[in-house]
């Protein structure tokens, strides 16, 4: 079935620094992938997606890139802030085995705290 | 207007009881999910309706049950509580096409004591 590997945290990283979360996903299909994001005592919101290979999505500074040969969507911003601290997912989404069903499959989640 | 809201947002319970929470989305979407966050912060999928049809089961116990009196609201029935139901348990809702994107309510935090 599907999966998606996402790197462990927690992540601690000082305000401007550069920051890269792996995620590396397994799919029968051609599927679409997602980054999530939880700030403390909510719910998960879209920080970015992309549809097909090679698209990039981009949101906030944050940015991946859809890699294909690598099965790879790797979450980059160039200088983080501490209104970033929260935790990201990696997901993707594929159909089904039965075809109309669209399962959204989440990683294990990256906490992420940027000190001052 | 909130798309997709839970109730309780808190609910502690006794060990045995039966509970329910409900979610409610305004978003018009035709597929709603409920996922169960656990301490670390892993979310696992429970369940996921399309049009009222149950989709998706990943071997939850039978003691969670999916309710869905109509296309907005998807009501999460648990019973005989244990301790280890307790988590976060969040809705989620999501219109057609492989690429769009989910709507999450904020959360029940369930607390089994």
């Amino acid at each position: 079935g599907d999966s998606v590997t996402q790197m462990e945290g927690p992540v601690t990283l000082s305000e401007e620094a550069f920051l890269t979360i792996n995620c590396t996903y397994t799919a029968t299909g051609y599927p679409s992938l997602f980054w999530y994001v939880q700030y403390p005592g909510e719910g998960l919101q879209l920080l970015l997606k992309a549809t097909k290979a090679d698209d990039k999505g981009s949101n906030k500074g944050f940015e991946a890139t859809y890699r294909k040969e690598t099965t790879s969507f790797h979450l980059e911003k160039g200088s983080v802030q501490v209104s970033d601290s929260a935790v990201y997912f990696c997901a993707l989404s594929d159909l089904g085995s039965r075809g109309s069903a669209r399962q959204l499959t989440f990683g294990s989640g990256t906490q992420l705290t940027v000190l001052p | 207007d909130t798309a997709v809201s839970q109730t309780p947002k808190y609910l502690v319970t006794q060990m045995g009881n039966d509970k329910s929470i409900k979610c409610e989305q305004n978003l018009g979407h035709d597929t709603m999910y409920w996922y169960k966050q656990d301490s670390k912060k892993f979310l696992k999928i429970m369940f996921s309706y399309n049009n009222k049809e149950l989709i998706i089961n990943e071997t939850v116990p039978n003691r969670f049950s999916p309710k869905s009196p109509d296309k907005a609201h998807l009501n999460l029935h648990i019973n005989s509580l244990e301790l280890g139901d307790s988590a976060v348990y969040f809705c989620a809702s999501r219109p057609p096409g492989q690429g769009s994107e989910a709507f999450f309510g904020q959360g029940t935090r369930l607390t089994v004591v």
